[in-house]
């Protein structure tokens, strides 16, 4: 799997948009990318992932460069709940396969009144 | 979304006994599932791979005899920690594939204490 670079922490604003960088320049054409989150002393949540497309859920929005050698993570309004590890990690995603994640060291993310 | 549960979520044992910790995957059948560890202030590390009804797949470093794990059911995984040592407190997470479409789902988490 390709290797990710994030920054290792940010601090934002409560109601304020958080945007997260990922640099992920040696990703092959079929591996997507990943986000997770990490909440202190709990196991990782899945936020959104996406190929090439930029991405939106209810939690968040994926925004992929069209060379598609980084991402940025789109977190509209972040609330204090949001303090978190998140981790951007690229994985192969064939259906009816189970491949592996690999987590880097991820960015701390502190959201502040 | 998928539900994965452990438990024990925390444990605290002597030096040298044995701790076991289940994996269960409550709304899905699972046939891999994923063992973590993770030390305080890291990343999480992959420790093996769990397949239904086959041998786990280790990550280079971790002992197979140390970490014994058991994937007897499409909805449960077990890591035995054998003859825990201090050295071996950390958090261990589970994560288990819903294969049809890739994806992960973790567990909790369930943090051990070695005294």
């Amino acid at each position: 799997d390709a290797k990710t670079t994030q920054p290792p922490s940010m601090d934002c604003a409560e109601g304020r948009a958080a945007n997260l960088p990922c640099n992920h320049s040696t990703i092959s054409g079929n591996e997507y990318v990943y986000w997770y989150r990490q909440i202190h002393s709990q196991g990782p949540q899945y936020i959104i992932h996406g190929l090439k497309n930029n991405e939106t859920n209810e939690m968040a929005s994926l925004i992929i460069t069209e060379d598609r050698k980084s991402s940025t993570l789109i977190l509209p309004h972040a609330t204090l709940r949001d303090t978190a590890v998140y981790y951007c990690i690229v994985r192969v995603a064939l259906a009816g396969t189970a491949s592996k994640l690999t987590f880097g060291t991820g960015t701390r993310l502190q959201v502040t009144l | 979304g998928a539900v994965v549960s452990q438990h024990p979520s925390r444990v605290i044992c002597k030096s040298g006994t044995s701790v076991k910790i289940e994996c269960r995957s409550l709304d899905f059948q699972a046939t891999t599932m994923f063992w973590y560890r993770q030390f305080p202030k890291q990343s999480l590390m992959l420790m093996a791979t769990s397949n239904e009804g086959s041998k786990a797949t280790y990550e280079q470093g971790v002992e197979k005899d140390k970490f014994l794990i058991n994937h007897a059911s499409l909805t449960l995984s077990t890591l035995t920690v054998t003859s825990a040592h201090p050295e071996d407190s950390s958090f261990y997470i589970c994560s288990a594939t819903r294969t049809s479409i890739n994806e992960q789902f973790f567990g909790p988490g369930t943090r051990l204490t070695v005294l």
